[in-house]
This record gives C-alpha cells, sequence and structure tokens, in this order.
C-alpha cells in the first residue's frame, strides 16, 4: 500500500547511457513532482506536472524529459548520462485543490560511473 | 522568491535534552512552512506544516515548531530527545497555491542523539 513508489531504488549505469525512472502514486493526487537531492544532500525541485501538463520546469539540461502519461504516474527520463546525474531523485505528489502537503517516494539512487 | 536558511548542519543533543533545530525563511508572499525529517537511504516524511491559523504547530513523534512572522522564523523543538530521532531535518518553505507542493528546501540539519 505504498502511497509513492519509485522504480529502480538503485540504478548504476555509465555515462552517456539514456535510462529512466519511473514513479506512481496511489493518493489520488493531481500534481506531481521530480526533485534532485545531491552530494551535499541540497534537494533542489526539477518539474512538476498538473493533471499531466507540466506547470514547473526549472532550469534543468534538456537531457532530462519528465514524462506523465497519466495523473498517477511520473517518469523521468535522462539521455546520455554524465557524472555530474549522480544524484539522488525523489519523486513526490501533492493535491492542488486539497493543498495536501507534498508526500515523497523512497528516492532512486543513480550512479554514473 | 524564496529561501531558507537552517543554522547548524549538525546538531547534538543528548537524550532525554531539549532538541532546538532553528530555520530561518525569506518570501515574498504569506508563507507555507513545513519541517521534513529523512532517515538514512530513506525518502522524506512530514514531521509538521504551518500553513494559515495557529502559530504554534505540532507534529508527528512529539515535535512542534512555532511560525514568528517578525522573526521569520520556524524553529522546530522537541521537549526531549530519542534515540530514534537521530536524522537529518529540512525546513522548506512553498508559496501556496498551485506552487503548493514546489518545495524550497534548506541545507538540511542532522541531529545526532547521545545516550
Amino acid at each position: 500500500d505504498t502511497a509513492v513508489s519509485q522504480t529502480p531504488k538503485y540504478l548504476v549505469t555509465q555515462m552517456g547511457n539514456d535510462k529512466s525512472i519511473k514513479c506512481e502514486q496511489n493518493l489520488g493526487h493531481d500534481t506531481m513532482y521530480w526533485y534532485k537531492q545531491d552530494s551535499k544532500k541540497f534537494l533542489k525541485i526539477m518539474f512538476s506536472y498538473n493533471n499531466k501538463e507540466l506547470i514547473i520546469n526549472e532550469t534543468v539540461p534538456n537531457r532530462f524529459s519528465p514524462k506523465s502519461p497519466d495523473k498517477a504516474h511520473l517518469n523521468l527520463h535522462i539521455n546520455s548520462l554524465e557524472l555530474g546525474d549522480s544524484a539522488v531523485y525523489f519523486c513526490a505528489s501533492s493535491h492542488y485543490e486539497r493543498n495536501t502537503e507534498a508526500f515523497f517516494g523512497q528516492g532512486t539512487r543513480l550512479t554514473v560511473v | 522568491a524564496q529561501s531558507v536558511t537552517q543554522l547548524g548542519s549538525h546538531v547534538s543533543v543528548s537524550e532525554g535534552a531539549l532538541v532546538l533545530l532553528r530555520c530561518n525563511y525569506s518570501s515574498s508572499v504569506p508563507p507555507y512552512l513545513f519541517w521534513y525529517v529523512q532517515y538514512p537511504n530513506q525518502g522524506l516524511q512530514l514531521l509538521l506544516k504551518y500553513t494559515t491559523g495557529a502559530t504554534l504547530v505540532k507534529g508527528i513523534n512529539g515535535f512542534e515548531a512555532e511560525f514568528k512572522k517578525s522573526e521569520t522564523s520556524f524553529h522546530l523543538t522537541k521537549p526531549s530527545a530519542h534515540m530514534s530521532d537521530a536524522a537529518e531535518y529540512f525546513c522548506a518553505v512553498s508559496a501556496g497555491g498551485t506552487s503548493y507542493g514546489k518545495l524550497t528546501f534548506g541545507q538540511g540539519t542532522i541531529l545526532t542523539v547521545h545516550p
């Protein structure tokens, strides 16, 4: 009965590869997010989708492309991975109209070698 | 624009002692304020939040925080620390509305609890 689930939990890949991280929420929320936590534990928002529409797109390289097939899913695809992409990526969700706080997934630790 | 500053990247207390984690924010609109806790290799769990109304908010695990607009602060306290409180704590601010879940985080404070 996990609220926000991400797969995979760990991802090790080589530079130049393309990888995807999947996120699903079963809370009935209408807004989903991707956050990045760097090696110093600093958390920063990357993207936000409301009802499958992109509403927040922070300064993120074009190699990162989010996709929301429906309100319950938000995937993150990363092209041409670089060493600096190594981080923990958190998916989160909230409900705009109900003003619920953001619920976070367990994170995906991406290591680029 | 919004920002959050957490004073002290590391706080160490003895079990049973008062926990005080400091958070100051900057916001051009009335802020929504949050404290999240992160245990090792885990996601973030909400401890408490301030949106409107009562400025003293109570959260889970005995934590509470007070919103002080004049001091632009939202410090987190717990009267008596427990070993299980050892974790990293993040203060965050959002602007509400469609940006409610768009959180700007502080740098985090690692809480160590000594027996």
